[in-house]
């Protein structure tokens, strides 16, 4: 069964901090993405690789910025957090098939910017 | 761009009522379909998808969906619910034939009760 672990579940953090959200999958899947999950607003993509070393922006990149130096692990950064980007955060990967494949999300990692 | 919209925002149900939930989409050209479920404490999974032929889909748990080209709307449904079908519903969609972003609608949150 395909395993996507984020490293927190829970996290704290003040404005203006760095912020790093880890994630890693286990079956060896091409792609991986960011999402943020707000109630009434759904989920919206903020990042996503198709690749090692690629990266491409979603509906909501502003703010954020990710890193992919392994296949496994796809990290997303908040280079100054802001108190507007407290949301519950879920990473997701899926097999680079052309889509046909569905995505495995993780537990999530719920961030309060205080 | 495309995008998804789900009406049912909260949705209410007595044991053993049938379950219809809405889902339109915007997009011109052909899309690829999914619904995704959130059992409470649990991570987004995979429900059904629809990319060609017949256009009424079966998932897991008994439910169905029927995509309706003509009203790019593809609707989830279920003749009986049962109280463990309690969860968040996500409808998403993704152009046909890449691995390109999946979107989001907002969800419709389903309280079943006994």
């Amino acid at each position: 069964d395909v395993k996507v672990t984020q490293s927190s579940r829970y996290l704290v953090k003040r404005t203006g901090e760095k912020v790093f959200l880890e994630c890693v999958q286990d079956m060896d899947h091409e792609n991986m993405f960011w999402y943020r999950q707000d109630p009434g607003l759904g989920l919206r993509l903020i990042y996503f690789s198709y690749d090692v070393k690629m990266k491409e922006k979603g509906d909501i990149p502003e703010g954020y910025s990710v890193s992919r130096e392994k296949k496994e692990r796809f990290s997303l950064i908040l280079e100054s957090a802001s108190t507007n980007q407290t949301s519950m955060y879920l990473c997701a990967s899926s097999l680079g098939d052309r889509g046909h494949s569905p995505l495995h999300f993780g537990n999530g990692t719920r961030l309060t910017v205080t | 761009a495309q995008s998804v919209s789900q009406h049912n925002h909260h949705v209410i149900l007595s044991e053993a009522a049938s379950l219809e939930l809405g889902c339109n989409y915007s997009y011109g050209g052909t899309v690829n379909l999914f619904w995704y479920v959130q059992y409470p404490g649990q991570h987004l999974q995979l429900l059904l998808k629809y990319f060609s032929g017949d256009p009424l889909v079966k998932g897991i748990k008994g439910f169905e969906a029927e995509f309706i080209k003509s009203k790019f709307s593809f609707n989830l449904r279920k003749p009986s619910v049962q109280w463990s079908d309690t969860a968040e519903y996500f409808c998403a969609v993704k152009r046909a034939g890449t691995a390109s972003k999946l979107t989001f609608g907002t969800g419709t949150r389903l309280q079943v009760t006994l």
